[in-house]
């Protein structure tokens, strides 16, 4: 799987736009972007994935540059409760037997 | 709907113990994980399994054993437990699409 790299913490304004990026610059053309958040002690959380094409749904969006090799997550209305650590894993699609392997993320930290 | 089901949540072990942490999936998904996490740190993947009958190793295996019982349950057994296994223990299935993960297992080894 591809190695990704990920800025170590973030803080952002409560109400504003937080644009969390992530570079992969060696990534394949049959992995995919997926995004993680594991707010404090509890299990991480699934927010979204993406091949080539920018993703939405009701969390957050996902910008993936036309050369695949970096990616941002947009979370567009932050709150305190998306205080969490941010994961950016790139793999083949999670089919039969792929292992999930979770890198350091990014900490972002909302504040009011 | 449970979803991943994990016990126990909380465990204390002297060194040298051994035991079994649990997990189940009322998914139907393929495959399970199960990973460390260390104060501070990022997860660590231990063993996975693909599919009920087959396991294989992660990140960090040693010290820990797996068994696929059935599609639906993935034990993690420590066979001696040493104060480094001090962590939580997070399990985890996963669709085609997205992984769901259980609450955690906080395992104190003293």
């Amino acid at each position: 799987d591809a190695k990704t790299t990920q800025p170590t913490s973030m803080d952002c304004a409560e109400g504003r736009a937080a644009n969390l990026p992530c570079n992969h610059s060696t990534i394949s053309g049959n992995e995919y972007v997926y995004w993680y958040r594991q707010i404090h002690s509890q299990g991480p959380q699934y927010i979204i994935h993406g091949l080539k094409n920018n993703e939405t749904n009701e969390m957050a969006s996902l910008i993936i540059t036309e050369d695949r090799k970096s990616s941002t997550l947009i979370l567009p209305h932050a709150t305190l409760r998306d205080t969490a650590v941010y994961y950016c894993i790139v793999r083949p699609r999670m089919e039969y037997g792929n292992k999930l392997v979770f890198g350091a993320g990014t900490i972002l930290r909302v504040k009011s | 709907n449970a979803g991943v089901t994990q016990t126990p949540k909380f465990q204390v072990l002297k060194t040298g113990q051994s035991m079994t942490l649990q997990c189940a999936q009322d998914m139907n998904h393929n495959s399970m994980y199960w990973y460390r996490q260390d104060p501070g740190m990022g997860l660590r993947l231990i063993y996975y399994s693909a599919s009920e009958g087959t396991t294989d190793k992660g990140e960090v295996p040693n010290g820990y054993n797996v068994s696929r019982l059935n599609k639906r349950e993935f034990s993690l057994r420590l066979e001696s437990a040493a104060p480094s296994q001090t962590s939580v223990y997070f399990c985890a299935s996963n669709t085609g699409t997205e992984a769901f993960f259980g609450q955690g297992t906080r395992l104190t080894v003293v």
